[in-house]
């Protein structure tokens, strides 16, 4: 079974400074490989999904991620933070199930 | 698309009462999940739906939660009877088939509050 795991739960950073947050996946098969935002009191929206095409995948926002087969890591990156970038972000995983599990989450909070 | 909608927003119920909360998915999806979301547990997976049938309900908790689908445009999650530690939001999405990293759309989840 796919499973992924998110190295810590908060992460403060300071406005523009980069962002990183770190995922780990652990699968016997090429995963699908996602990262979702919550911002408070909303939905989870998509930011970006691996789709194998490329190792470093481009979402919305100014994110990015890279796919490290080697590292079994899909690591979310962005070089400037914003204010508005303060939610909660989850990695997510997948399977030929469809079944999407999900990451702790780690909260992002931007210091002005 | 108006996208996923729940309903309703908010329920607070009395503990042993009867909720329903309901999911419309975005039309042409093949795929419905409800997911429960809470602080100590995080985001759950209750149970699946491929095309109305139920595919996966192992992360139902208890014989209290059941959910159905009576069409592609429908689906519902029980619980009866309630009890306080169901208090959690509860988030319906859905997704079209076609390979597995097709993204999954999310509702606004509904906030229920069992006192």
């Amino acid at each position: 079974a796919q499973s992924v795991t998110q190295l810590g739960s908060h992460v403060s950073v300071s406005e523009g400074a980069l962002v990183l947050l770190r995922c780990n996946y652990s699968s016997s098969v090429p995963p699908y490989l996602f990262w979702y935002v919550q911002y408070p009191n909303q939905g989870l929206q998509l930011l970006l999904k691996y789709t194998s095409a490329a190792t470093l995948v481009k979402g919305i926002n100014g994110f990015e991620a890279e796919f490290k087969k080697s590292e079994t890591s899909f690591h979310l990156t962005k070089p400037s933070a914003h204010m508005s970038d303060a939610a909660e972000y989850f990695c997510a995983v997948s399977g030929d199930d469809y079944k999407l599990s999900f990451g702790a989450g780690t909260t992002v909070t931007v210091r002005a | 698309d108006a996208g996923v909608i729940q309903s309703p927003r908010h329920e607070v119920t009395e503990m042993g009462q009867e909720v329903t909360l309901r999911c419309k998915p975005i039309s042409g999806h093949d795929y419905l999940f409800w997911y429960r979301q809470t602080m100590m547990r995080g985001l759950e997976l209750l149970i699946y739906f491929n095309n109305n049938v139920p595919i996966d309900d192992s992360g139902m908790p208890e014989d209290r939660f059941s959910a159905k689908m009576p069409n592609a445009s429908f689906s519902t999650l029980k619980i009866q009877p309630s009890e306080p530690r169901d208090s959690a939001v509860y988030f319906c999405a859905s997704s079209l088939a076609g390979t597995a990293n097709t993204e999954a759309f999310f509702g606004q989840g509904t906030r229920l509050t069992v006192v």
